[in-house]
């Protein structure tokens, strides 16, 4: 199974709207509404803060926001802060117990 | 508070065996499937191993199979990640993870480093 694809890098402006892409295959994220996003602090474990394409775990800002088009689902990071500078994962569900996860894309705050 | 912290890492050589562990407390372990991701130096996030919540159903990674297993105990609240014939390439943190299903992984631990070199 082949990793997602992620850009390695992505930047704004503090305020301004970020959006980070996933691509995957039609038998991963165009087959299952089963995709989440990470986000890596340096040095921290990842944390979740997205699910099932757009859902926020209860904690995480309403800046943050998912969707999915074909197989390429995207994060969208609204109102950037200094704190959202970090690394993001992708994963996606891909039938019979298999998972793929993206390469990650670093986002700088500028 | 919600918490898992993992045990077990170190520097081994090649071909030699390590077993990890992962103390759960805060949630009710035994209803929830688990499972390990790794992150080798600089590099991204691969999904490692899961194990479902009475233990029946294990899933692997095709380049650890043969070679890991993912056991638990739920009455020590306990993940476990046994690894032999270790290679260069499993160089990476170790990070347990509660997984809520379809590999949504709402929960990690800080990791554990794992090095195997001569």
């Amino acid at each position: 199974q082949s990793a997602l694809t992620q850009p390695p890098s992505a930047s704004g402006s503090p305020g301004q709207s970020v959006t980070i892409s996933c691509t995957g295959t039609s038998s991963d994220v165009g087959a299952y509404n089963y995709v989440s996003w990470y986000q890596q602090h340096p040095g921290k474990a990842p944390k979740l803060m997205i699910y099932g394409v757009s859902k926020r775990p209860s904690g995480v800002p309403d800046r943050f926001s998912g969707s999915k088009s074909g197989n390429t689902a995207s994060l969208t990071v609204s109102g950037l802060q200094a704190e959202d500078e970090a690394d993001y994962y992708c994963n996606s569900f891909a039938g019979s117990n298999n998972v793929v996860f993206g390469g990650g894309t670093k986002l700088t705050v500028l | 508070e919600v918490q898992l912290v993992e045990s077990g890492g170190g520097l081994v050589q090649p071909g030699g065996s390590l077993r990890l562990s992962c103390a759960a407390s805060g949630f009710t372990f035994s209803n929830y499937w688990m499972g390990w991701v790794r992150q080798a130096p600089g590099k991204g996030l691969e999904w490692v191993a899961n194990i479902k919540e009475d233990g029946t159903e294990k899933n692997y990674v095709d380049s650890v199979k043969g070679r890991f297993t993912i056991s638990r105990d739920n009455a020590k609240k306990s993940l476990y990640l046994q690894m032999n014939s270790l290679r260069a390439e499993d160089t990476a943190v170790y990070y347990c993870a509660r997984d809520l299903g379809w590999y949504v992984l709402d929960i990690w631990g800080q990791g554990t480093m794992v090095t195997v070199s001569s």
